[in-house]
């Protein structure tokens, strides 16, 4: 069966400082990867999406993500991150039958 | 602009309370879902739809029903509330024919069973 781990349930970042937040997937063929972000009281909002192609996704907001397939990670980064990124950030999997499988999340935290 | 709605979007009940959550999207898609999130959990698979009277179980489906009888809803009904349901509950929906299609998430209902 498919699964996500995002190891890190928090991360705490300076503003202006590069972000890394890390996934790990399972799934027998080519996966279909999403990361999306959730801020405080909303719903979530897809920052990219890797199904084909080149390895490095670039995504809204000033994300990018890189599947490597040998690691079976799809880790998301940032160059600079803005007070405003504050957020939980999921990364998910899909499944067959067009679900998601979602890991527990990783709520990052913007510090001045 | 297309969107999904929830409501309401906080409810308080009491154990053994049937509880109806809305879900209403005008994106026109095939496929909607629901989700409980929990934390260290992320969002876990409650039900889903592939169309109008289609409905399918989810990883955590127990006390919880869904109806489709048009593309727009799909409510969630939880027949009998329990305290262990006390969740925030999302709903989404997506086109169908692939699994690499985006879903679009609904604000979320807070509920809280006493």
């Amino acid at each position: 069966a498919q699964s996500v781990t995002q190891p890190d349930i928090h991360i705490t970042v300076s503003e202006g400082a590069s972000l890394e937040l890390r996934c790990n997937y399972s799934y027998g063929a080519t996966p279909y990867l999403f990361w999306y972000v959730q801020s405080p009281g909303q719903g979530l909002q897809l920052l990219l999406k890797y199904f084909s192609g080149d390895t490095l996704v670039q995504g809204i907001k000033g994300f990018e993500a890189e599947f490597k397939r040998s690691q079976s990670s799809f880790n998301l980064r940032k160059p600079s991150v803005h007070w405003s990124d504050a957020a939980e950030y999921f990364c998910a999997v899909g499944a067959y039958g067009n679900k998601l499988v979602f890991g527990a999340g990783t709520i990052l935290r913007v510090k001045s | 602009d297309a969107e999904i709605t929830q409501s309401p979007r906080h409810k308080i009940t009491e154990t053994g309370r049937q509880v109806t959550l809305a879900c209403h999207q005008t994106w026109n898609h095939n496929n909607m879902f629901w989700y409980r999130q929990d934390l260290g959990h992320g969002l876990r698979l409650i039900h889903y739809s592939y169309g109008v009277q289609d409905t399918n179980k989810g990883e955590v489906s127990d006390g919880y029903s869904v109806s489709r009888s048009n593309t727009e809803d799909l409510p969630l009904t939880l027949e009998s509330a329990a305290s262990s349901q006390t969740s925030v509950y999302f709903c989404a929906s997506s086109e169908g024919g692939a699994s690499y299609n985006e879903q679009f998430f609904g604000p979320g209902t807070r509920l809280t069973v006493l």
